[in-house]
């Protein structure tokens, strides 16, 4: 079971937006940032999101990201085929380690 | 441009040792603080560990702790997992990743190898 939160699965229509959340504790995304990584299907994942809210050259605007508390989101907008893929959220935790969620598996309808 | 080529995976019996290598290029090894993050098959991300960019701070998960030894020859570019007493669980994909800062106590890999292969079965 994954210290952090996520929905193992989300859709949606292309050009719709599509939300994904992450649910962590005060030791982990409650006093770290989170980044959000990409895997399509048979690669290595990807840095997608950074540092809650920002995006690495190279990344389209249309990948959010934000962070309240203890949970953060990813936001997806302007949905397309290509967006089909595993998105998982991460953070360090106080007590010494990389946590990960356990992966949303996004599908474009 | 930086590259991450990862080696050394392969079958292993149950309790048996492999070594995994990740070759760096294409920035200042010794700068940066490196990790490995592995995927058993199907399943999510598991991070396993993160040296310093000098070497002198590791971090394990508790899942390889006292099994697993990462370490670096900054002379080389070369990143290592040494993974004693393996178990049919430690099977997956072990992909090393670029740490955006010299600090070990960071979730941000900027950059991943294509992952090799650890086999752990009879």
């Amino acid at each position: 079971q994954s210290v952090l939160t996520q929905p193992p699965s989300a859709s949606g229509t292309p050009g719709q937006r599509v939300t994904i959340s992450c649910s962590g504790r005060s030791s982990n995304i409650g006093s770290n940032t989170v980044n959000w990584y990409q895997q399509l299907p048979g690669t290595a994942p990807k840095l997608l999101i950074y540092s809650n809210d920002q995006r690495p050259s190279g990344v389209p605007d249309r990948f959010s990201g934000s962070k309240s508390g203890t949970s953060a989101s990813l936001a997806i907008s302007g949905l397309q085929s290509e967006d089909e893929a595993d998105y998982y959220c991460a953070a360090w935790d106080d007590s010494l380690k990389v946590v990960f969620g356990g992966g949303t598996k996004l599908t474009v309808l | 441009e930086v590259q991450l080529v990862e080696s050394g995976g392969g079958l292993v019996q149950p309790g048996g040792s492999l070594r995994l290598s990740c070759a760096a290029s294409g920035f200042t090894f010794n700068i940066y603080a490196m990790s490995w993050v592995r995927q058993a098959p199907g399943k999510g991300l598991e991070w396993v560990s993160t040296i310093s960019g000098s070497g002198g701070g590791t971090f394990y998960a508790g899942s390889v702790k006292g099994r697993f030894t990462i370490s670096r020859d900054n002379s080389k570019n070369t990143l290592y997992l040494q993974m004693n007493s393996l178990r049919a669980e430690d099977t997956a994909v072990f992909y090393c990743a670029k740490v955006r800062s010299s600090s070990t106590g960071s979730s941000h890999f900027e950059y991943w190898g294509q992952g090799t292969l650890v086999t752990v079965s009879s």
